[in-house]
């Protein structure tokens, strides 16, 4: 199975700050065949169930405010939050789906001072 | 819209069974396979496995395996979740999520699972 490492486990910053999380996978997550990274990035508010932000590593969800940006390839990849906001406030997964089973990061808790 | 509208909360005893249900609208419910995931309290999200919504048929994650069963009433665009012999691990919310090759496009609200003697 592929281990998904994702860093910090939580964080606190103050609203217009700009956030960076990481997630590491233990094999490529490259397709040689089109180029793209299987890698996808969710939010889960509290009491919310998880949203789809970020998919194919870079490619924003309709409707993702454009501060929410996803980059990387291969096994490193990073969720950038420019400008975090009060409803920012989420716990935040990576996953890979470029093989069985899908698994996720354990997740970075977001507070916001 | 497309939505996911699970069951309601369940409290069950252990070695009892559950069946949750997940009713999709808003698209072709077998043009896209349905994910479990489950989610212990506090913790994080695991995958359990899916179902292929056009043929029916299931794949566990390992440790799913033996006490778990996907079905569908495909005819009313609806997704199942059975667990047998409940266990006091099994406490959890569980999500059923609409996939494609991008990721989960839509998540149910997901059922609150509790086992407690």
């Amino acid at each position: 199975d592929i281990v998904m490492t994702q860093s910090p486990s939580s964080l606190a910053v103050s609203a217009g700050e700009t956030v960076t999380i990481n997630c590491k996978s233990s094999q490529s997550l490259l397709s040689s065949g089109n180029q793209k990274n299987y890698l996808a990035w969710y939010q889960q508010k509290p009491g919310q169930s998880p949203k789809l932000l970020i998919y194919l590593a870079s490619t924003r969800e309709s409707g993702v405010p454009d501060r929410f940006i996803g980059s990387g390839s291969g096994t490193d990849f990073t969720l950038t939050i420019s400008s975090v906001q009060a409803e920012d406030l989420a716990d935040y997964y990576c996953q890979q789906h470029y093989s069985y089973p899908p698994t996720f990061g354990s997740g970075t808790k977001l507070e916001i001072k | 819209q497309i939505q996911l509208v699970q069951s309601g909360p369940e409290l069950k005893k252990p070695g009892e069974s559950v069946k949750i249900s997940c009713k999709a609208s808003g698209y072709t419910f077998t043009d896209y396979a349905m994910h479990w995931v489950k989610q212990a309290p506090g913790k994080g999200l695991k995958w359990m496995g899916w179902i292929n919504t056009y043929t029916g048929k299931p794949t566990y994650a390992d440790d799913f395996k033996g006490r778990f069963v996907f079905s569908l009433e495909a005819s009313a665009s609806t997704a199942n979740l059975q667990i047998s012999n409940l266990k006091n691990e099994d406490t959890a919310t569980y999500f059923c999520a609409r996939s494609a090759d991008s990721g989960y496009l839509d998540w149910g609200q997901g059922v609150m699972v509790t086992v407690s003697s």
